[in-house]
């Protein structure tokens, strides 16, 4: 049991470039979520799943996409990287409403 | 939607001390509180929650407490301990969308 898993774990891009994250978990949750966190700012949520087929946008959506074509996967895609970015991005999930979160161990992306 | 403010930002302790972090949230229809432990360069896990029909809850050196009407909740860490040193984040969350404060660095000094 893995639990949620995100790769890559590091990544530099250059301006324009796009990549794809990926996020899988293997516990069955239905609710998933991708967050960024920069200094001094916290976790900041740029998008969400609530089950397979079905995304939405949060607090900080543009620049980037999401898709859930299984309940297992949640891929965050950039299509043209900006240096503003740069960040660590997290991917969690939960199993139903209001329990634990449970967190990938990030990524690190930088955009020179 | 769900605002969730959390101070201090940073906490300078001494190893035996207390420390108290505070946050607050604008949805009364919140009902999950969460704290999440930070290390540096790891991921965030779960030390401690409360839902709302709880006001204190404790789990040996750590405690929370909630106060609804005054919507606000806060993490108490006792008999500080270097290995406390990190980040800690609040939570609240309605019904699937987890909002988080802003963290606090905590730095526990031997």
């Amino acid at each position: 049991n893995a639990g949620v898993t995100q790769t890559p774990k590091f990544r530099v891009l250059k301006t324009g470039q796009s990549m794809t994250l990926l996020c899988a978990q293997d516990m069955n949750h239905e609710y998933m979520y991708w967050y960024r966190q920069d200094p001094g700012m916290g976790l900041r949520l740029i998008h969400y799943s609530v089950g397979e087929g079905t995304t939405a946008k949060g607090e900080v959506p543009d620049g980037y996409n999401v898709s859930r074509l299984k309940k297992q996967n949640f891929l965050l895609g950039l299509e043209s990287a900006a240096p503003s970015q740069t960040s660590v991005y997290f991917c969690a999930s939960i199993r139903q409403m209001n329990t634990e979160a449970f967190f990938g161990q990030g990524t690190r992306l930088t955009v020179v | 939607g769900e605002n969730v403010e959390q101070h201090p930002s940073t906490l300078s302790v001494q190893e035996g001390d207390s420390a108290v972090i505070k946050c607050t949230y604008s949805d009364s229809a919140s009902n999950y509180f969460p704290w999440y432990k930070q290390e540096l360069g790891k991921r965030p896990q779960l030390i401690i929650d409360i839902r709302s029909n709880v006001g204190e809850k404790k789990d040996q050196r750590i405690a929370v407490t909630l106060n609804k009407t005054a919507k606000h909740f806060s993490l108490h860490i006792t008999e500080t301990q270097p290995e406390d040193s990190a980040v800690y984040f609040c939570a609240a969350t309605g019904s699937y969308i987890p909002t988080f404060g802003r963290g606090t660095s905590l730095i526990v000094h031997p």
